[in-house]
């Protein structure tokens, strides 16, 4: 079955960086493309970033342009999120998703100094 | 950007009362609009997609409607597990997602 796994969360200090992975498996990976959705304490769920199945398109939002980058290694079937300069307001639960059905159970990025 | 609206942001009802939530697109998404339910500490789970599919194992009582830029999540009979938080999200656009405020329902 389709599974995602996320990891690579942890507490930061502001301005520094961090990368999470999401490991597929349970589909041929190298046929989707894949999301990162946040979700901050308390507040509702916020679109990150897509990568498309190849890698070769990658839309960010605004809040995250400039900051985070995504990547994938389709042979080792994973989705990497680097996410540089990181501000207080990155404080949230990370989720990889394929599409509205399959998403991880998400990975918790604290930024605190 | 695609916008979504959900309202209201919170709902209070009784347990078998029938509710609504709406969701309004800023422009046409079709039918590309799945609504999930949330509880604490959890990932969303999909209730609908496609505007109108039930997802496997969802209870009947669950349905969705719409098209276009209106949508509508129903609980025919609110169920003591349906006290949670529900989003709207918007899939039209293949690279990028865009989710409603959110709906608290709580117990009245």
């Amino acid at each position: 079955q389709v599974q995602l796994v996320e990891s690579g969360g942890g507490v930061v200090q502001p301005g520094r960086s961090l990368r999470l992975s999401c490991a597929a498996s349970g589909f041929t990976f190298n046929s989707y493309a894949m999301h990162w959705v946040r979700q901050a304490p308390g507040k509702g769920l916020e679109w990150v970033a897509v990568i498309s199945y190849d890698g070769s398109n990658k839309y960010y939002a605004d809040s995250v342009k400039g900051r985070f980058t995504l990547s994938r290694d389709n042979s080792k079937n994973t989705l990497y999120l680097q996410m540089n300069s990181l501000k207080f307001e990155d404080t949230a639960v990370y989720y990889c998703a394929r599409d509205p059905m399959y998403w991880g159970q998400g990975t918790l990025v604290t930024v605190s100094s | 950007d695609i916008q979504m609206t959900q309202s209201p942001s919170t709902l209070s009802a009784s347990i078998g009362d029938r509710v609504t939530i709406t969701c309004r697109a800023s422009q046409s998404i079709s039918s590309w609009l799945a609504w999930y339910q949330q509880k604490p500490g959890k990932a969303p789970k999909l209730l609908i997609y496609k505007a109108s599919s039930l997802e496997s194992g969802v209870p009947s009582r669950f349905s969705g409607s719409g098209s276009g830029t209106e949508f509508t999540l129903t609980i025919s009979s609110l169920q003591p597990d349906d006290f949670a938080t529900y989003y709207c999200q918007q899939y039209n656009s293949y690279f990028t997602w865009t989710f409603g405020q959110g709906t608290k329902v709580e117990i009245k």
